[in-house]
């Protein structure tokens, strides 16, 4: 167990909807990541919070959005659903803003049909 | 053509055998070198990382980076069946833009007792 907590486990909803992922990093961590995994384009990186604060921005489309509030856990919204939107979208969390030991929770695995 | 480049598998091996993971990369501004083993249904952990050039050896595992054939290798010595995973390479450029990890697609190892 990575200490790293992410809701709901699964989701399945319809396109053109709107659904929230939660996460709760690891007790001290301040950065928060968020990645999507699909079997197409493996692990890619989101979108990175420390202490509230955007970082960093991956392939994020604009449709999704994110934000970490002040108790640290984050929030990612993706909205206007596509079928291509399927996929396992993980949260991973660490101590710093910039480091490589980055602790990762069990997923959240979104199926839009 | 992707930055990263891992061969999905599947790989098989008898228990007890060494066992060897590649990944190949382009972008020649990589400096740290990540793995990362995901089992079923969970999120990807850390395993090692080294940085730059040479050998980095943790138990039964050993990282081994070349930047001149922009080349990295996992190297898993007595391989047990508990080693049966996906295995992420991971890449960066620097520390401060150590968020923007780029995942290879990972491969899968399946070790027979």
């Amino acid at each position: 167990d990575s200490g790293v907590t992410q809701t709901p486990k699964h989701l399945i909803t319809a396109t053109g909807q709107r659904v929230t992922l939660r996460c709760s990093p690891r007790s001290g961590d301040l950065s928060v990541y968020w990645y999507q995994q699909s079997l197409d384009q493996g692990l890619q990186f989101l979108i990175q919070y420390y202490n509230g604060e955007e970082r960093a921005k991956g392939n994020i489309l604009e449709r999704f959005s994110a934000q970490q509030f002040p108790d640290l856990h984050s929030e990612l919204n993706l909205s206007s659903l596509e079928l291509g939107d399927s996929a396992l979208y993980f949260c991973a969390s660490s101590v710093d803003q910039a480091s490589y030991e980055q602790y990762f929770g069990p997923g959240t695995r979104l199926t839009v049909t | 053509q992707k930055e990263v480049e891992q061969d999905p598998g599947p790989l098989s091996v008898p228990e007890g055998a060494i066992v060897s993971l590649n990944c190949t990369y382009s972008n020649s501004a990589f400096q740290y070198f990540m793995w990362y083993r995901q089992y079923s249904r969970k999120g990807p952990e850390l395993l090692m990382y080294t940085y730059s050039s040479g050998n980095k050896e943790d138990g039964r595992f050993t990282a081994q980076v070349d930047k001149s054939s922009k080349y990295i290798s996992l190297f898993i010595r007595d391989s047990q069946p508990s080693d049966s995973a996906t295995y992420l390479c991971a890449m960066s450029s620097g520390y401060s833009s150590a968020s923007k990890i780029i995942f290879g697609s990972g491969t899968r190892l399946s070790i027979r007792p």
